[in-house]
């Protein structure tokens, strides 16, 4: 079945640590999103990719980093610069191809849970 | 930059009574405009869509219209069951000048008593 895979589902770092939460997906779509959840914000945009070996930086990316070398995969690190990373990472993947991207949706992972201990 | 605004929750609501969730999108031009629904623990599900003026999405019996001129995608239902308790997001999608964002709201939670 095609869909979109994040691991692990809950992820312990103590402070200091970088961590890196995986995020993979079958559905051959070229654009791919981290967002952070924390309770009453909604989702923030961390980082997208829109193609491979190319990604951009959204809202919030101070504290992260990412790659793009395959096209099924965007891992993000959550480094010790991040002050504050205890919260809910969701990514997202979309296709972007031509026309269609306006009338595509994205399709979800079902989360990582990262608290620091 | 462009933004989406929905209204604040939490919202609770008896079962079988009408449910709106207002939003109201900022891009420029035609974005995309989506309503998605998560449950506890989960990632977001795709609830309905529109993609230009005047479109109505539904699904499941919620419904929602583009409407161009007032920059909205309220989200309805005519009668709310208990399952239907969960957080809702209003989110747009547009791309211009090579940049493809999704940008979501802060997502209104819904809650339903028998």
């Amino acid at each position: 079945d095609g869909g979109i895979t994040q691991s692990p589902k809950y992820l312990f770092r103590k402070e200091g640590q970088n961590v890196t939460l995986s995020c993979e997906q079958n559905l051959n779509h070229d654009a791919m999103y981290w967002y952070r959840q924390d309770p009453g914000q909604g989702l923030r945009l961390i980082y997208y990719s829109q193609i491979v070996n190319d990604f951009q930086k959204g809202d919030i990316a101070e504290g992260y980093s990412v790659s793009r070398e395959k096209k099924e995969s965007f891992p993000l690190t959550v480094t010790s610069a991040q002050k504050n990373p205890t919260a809910f990472y969701l990514c997202a993947s979309k296709d972007s191809r031509g026309l269609e991207r306006r009338n595509t949706e994205a399709f979800f992972g079902q989360g990582t849970r990262l608290t620091v201990v | 930059g462009d933004s989406v605004t929905q209204m604040e929750g939490p919202v609770t609501l008896s079962e079988e009574a009408f449910l709106t969730i207002n939003c109201t999108y900022t891009a420029t031009g035609y974005p995309s405009l989506f309503w998605y629904v998560q449950y506890p623990g989960e990632g977001l599900q795709l609830l309905l869509k529109a993609t230009k003026a005047d479109d109505k999405g539904s699904n499941k019996g919620f419904e929602a219209t583009y409407r161009k001129e007032t920059t909205s995608f309220h989200l309805e239902k005519g009668s709310v069951q208990v399952s239907d308790s969960a957080v809702y997001f209003c989110a747009q999608f547009y791309s211009g000048a090579g940049s493809y964002q999704l940008t979501f709201g802060k997502g209104t939670k819904l809650s339903v008593i028998p």
